[in-house]
């Protein structure tokens, strides 16, 4: 089974600067994706980056970066230049391939709050 | 291009009552998927269309809950009677393809609904 685990139930950081949001996997399947969502208060989910199991490089997304370790089956987000439209829930989610490859398997999420 | 679309934003309603759900995919989409999340369990698929066919509902709770896709731009998540323990966010969400593991769910602005 997979696993997704987001150690930081919240975080906070200075507007403008750069701040990490943990995440690690659990899959023996070698071929996976992992997303990233974000939920601001307002409930919607925004899907921010993807990254292939496969990808040579780390995946960026405007300020969002992708801080991909396959062998310590991490896969951080990196927000840089925090804004204050930056506070939200942050979801680390993970798809495998196989039989149930439309599966999202979702952490527990990691609030962030950028104080100005 | 429109997002995913879903109606009611909220629903108040009382217990046994019956409670209708409403999605629009993104146009061209063959894949929706219904979420529920809640604080204590976080974030569960319920069922998976893909090309207007329910593919996976094993996350559907109970019999009380029922959804069907009678067209590719429509769907409905029925709980009849509720409850409530079924006060939660329901998100609705589609994808171009559910069966890659690049493919990206959009999510709608979600439901929330509360159960007296």
């Amino acid at each position: 089974a997979q696993k997704i685990t987001q150690t930081q139930p919240g975080m906070f950081v200075q507007e403008k600067e750069a701040v990490t949001l943990d995440c690690t996997y659990d899959t023996s399947d070698p071929s996976y994706g992992l997303f990233w969502y974000k939920q601001p208060s307002s409930g919607e989910m925004i899907f921010l980056i993807y990254q292939g199991s496969y990808d040579q490089q780390n995946a960026t997304e405007g300020r969002y970066s992708l801080n991909f370790q396959k062998a310590r089956k991490s896969a951080n987000l990196v927000i840089s230049a925090s804004q204050l439209g930056d506070s939200a829930m942050y979801f680390c989610a993970m798809r495998v391939s196989g039989g149930s490859n439309y599966k999202l398997t979702f952490g527990k999420g990691t609030l962030l709050t950028v104080n100005p | 291009d429109a997002g995913v679309i879903q109606s009611p934003r909220h629903e108040v309603t009382e217990m046994g009552q019956e409670v209708t759900l409403r999605c629009k995919p993104i146009s061209g989409h063959n894949s929706l998927f219904w979420y529920r999340q809640t604080m204590m369990r976080g974030l569960e698929l319920l069922i998976y269309f893909n090309n207007n066919v329910p593919i996976d509902d094993s996350g559907m709770p109970e019999d009380r809950f029922s959804a069907k896709m009678p067209n590719a731009s429509f769907s409905t998540l029925k709980i009849q009677p509720s409850e409530p323990r079924d006060s939660a966010v329901y998100f609705c969400a589609s994808s171009l393809a559910g069966g890659t593991l690049t493919d990206t769910q959009y999510f709608g602005p979600g439901t929330r609904l509360t159960v007296l």
